[in-house]
């Protein structure tokens, strides 16, 4: 079945420093969906990206598709504590399924 | 709107016991998952349904029933609870996930089962 992996699983930064999380799936993806989940809370949708090589910024968020269509990367430029939660990606395939990757915790000290 | 919501928020089953987790959501949405999270394996899908009367499996349905009788509502039926299924159920809703469109999730359900 498709796969999707996700690292680092973990990542400590000193507040300031950057932090980028990277997915990548066995298969060619039709999209690729990416989600921040606080500690005890729900997963909340943070983009979507469709298009091959499509590059998309929300402030200091960038996410990155790549031209296979099989990986993608989410870089946040200079952390803030309350960047802290566990970021998921999802790869959709041609049809109804989203497969999440297993996710990367991000802890941020300041 | 109250967007995705989901009860009960916290359970505790014995082996055996079945029990119904309600999901509902109120946006109008065709489609709508059960997720299960477990540590270091990120959500894995158990059943969708793209639409009232309809639903199909997903990664890990085995031991779990749903029904979509309404678009409203999704609800999940645990047949005869295991501890295997100890978990955090996600309860989700979207108009489609191949469109640019966001998903919703709900608050959770935490299930313990001894």
């Amino acid at each position: 079945g498709q796969q999707v992996m996700q690292i680092p699983q973990y990542q400590h930064v000193q507040e300031g420093e950057d932090f980028t999380t990277y997915c990548n799936s066995s298969t060619t993806l039709s999209n690729i969906q990416w989600y921040k989940q606080r500690p005890g809370g729900h997963p909340v949708f943070l983009i979507q990206l469709v298009k091959s090589g499509e590059v998309k910024k929300q402030k200091r968020l960038t996410f990155q598709f790549g031209e296979a269509k099989k990986n993608s990367s989410l870089h946040i430029t200079a952390t803030q504590t309350t960047d802290v939660g566990t970021y998921f990606c999802a790869g959709g395939r041609y049809g109804n399924k989203l497969v999440f990757g297993a996710g990367t915790i991000l802890r941020v000290k300041s | 709107n109250a967007g995705v919501t989901q009860t009960p928020k916290f359970q505790v089953l014995k082996t055996g016991q079945s029990m119904t987790l309600q999901c509902a959501q109120d946006m109008n949405h065709e489609y709508m998952s059960w997720y299960r999270q477990d540590p270091g394996m990120g959500l894995r899908l158990i059943h969708y349904s793209v639409g009232a009367g309809i639903t199909d499996q997903g990664e890990v349905p085995n031991g779990y029933n749903v029904s979509r009788s309404t678009t409203e509502d999704f609800p999940l039926r645990l047949l005869s609870a295991a501890p295997s299924q100890t978990s955090v159920y996600f309860c989700a809703s979207t108009i489609t996930p191949t469109r640019a469109e966001t998903q919703y999730f709900g608050p959770g359900t935490r299930l313990l089962v001894l």
